[in-house]
């Protein structure tokens, strides 16, 4: 089977524009999972998609938002950058919501914003 | 904290040498995970270990977890050039968060 999926790789924004990262799951898996990850404030949790519907929620400010579609791929969407938002984003998929499945980890976007 | 800790912050062994991290955390659990990350990739799973569990093993990876110490080590026997990355613990319960990692160097 195919990995998760994350697309663009590399990014470069300027502050104020918004930005959006695509993660495609392991076929099967309908779970997805967000993750920042900067030197300063470690792995931090986003959110959790399963069947469309957002299921959990990290601290996070309203600028990140994410969706989820039929097919599983799911997005993550940052408004307004902030040169905070630098980071690795991960997405990880697992097979069902809940549970402490285990999760498995795309390669990530590095979201670089000056 | 919700998160799992992990201690050290970085070890530096060399081959052959065992290599033990822990992972202390401060609420109730269903399960601990363990994740290995090389050089700001996507992290790879390597073990879970349910709350009702003391100890499992998978090829030279030995987790134990004691819930009423709410700690838990990961021991990597015989390491390897190769075992070089960070390595994270992950505590579940009703979402995954994430420790700030063991930076693991094992010098060939």
């Amino acid at each position: 089977k195919a990995g998760v999926t994350q697309t663009p790789r590399y990014l470069i924004k300027t502050r104020g524009q918004q930005v959006t990262l695509s993660c495609s799951p392991i076929s099967g898996h309908r779970s997805v999972s967000w993750y920042q990850q900067t030197p300063g404030q470690g792995l931090q949790f986003l959110f959790e998609y399963f069947s469309e519907t957002q299921r959990n929620k990290g601290n996070f400010p309203g600028r990140f938002s994410g969706r989820q579609f039929s097919n599983s791929r799911s997005e993550m969407n940052v408004s307004t950058l902030e040169l905070g938002d630098s980071a690795l984003y991960l997405c990880a998929s697992s097979l069902w919501q809940g549970a402490g499945e285990t999760q498995y980890f795309g390669p990530g976007t590095r979201l670089l914003v000056l | 904290s919700q998160q799992g800790e992990e201690d050290p912050q970085a070890l530096s062994i060399q081959e052959g040498e065992n290599a033990t991290m822990n992972c202390s955390y401060k609420t109730s659990i269903n399960n601990l995970q363990w994740y290995r990350q090389n050089s700001g990739r996507g992290l790879v799973h390597l073990i879970l270990i349910r709350s009702n569990e003391r100890e499992k093993h998978s090829g030279r990876l030995r987790v134990t977890l004691d819930t009423s110490k709410k700690s838990s080590s990961l021991l990597i026997t015989a390491s390897r050039a190769a075992d070089t990355a960070s390595y994270f613990c992950a505590i579940y319960n009703n979402d995954m968060r994430f420790g700030a990692g063991t930076r693991l160097t094992v010098k060939p």
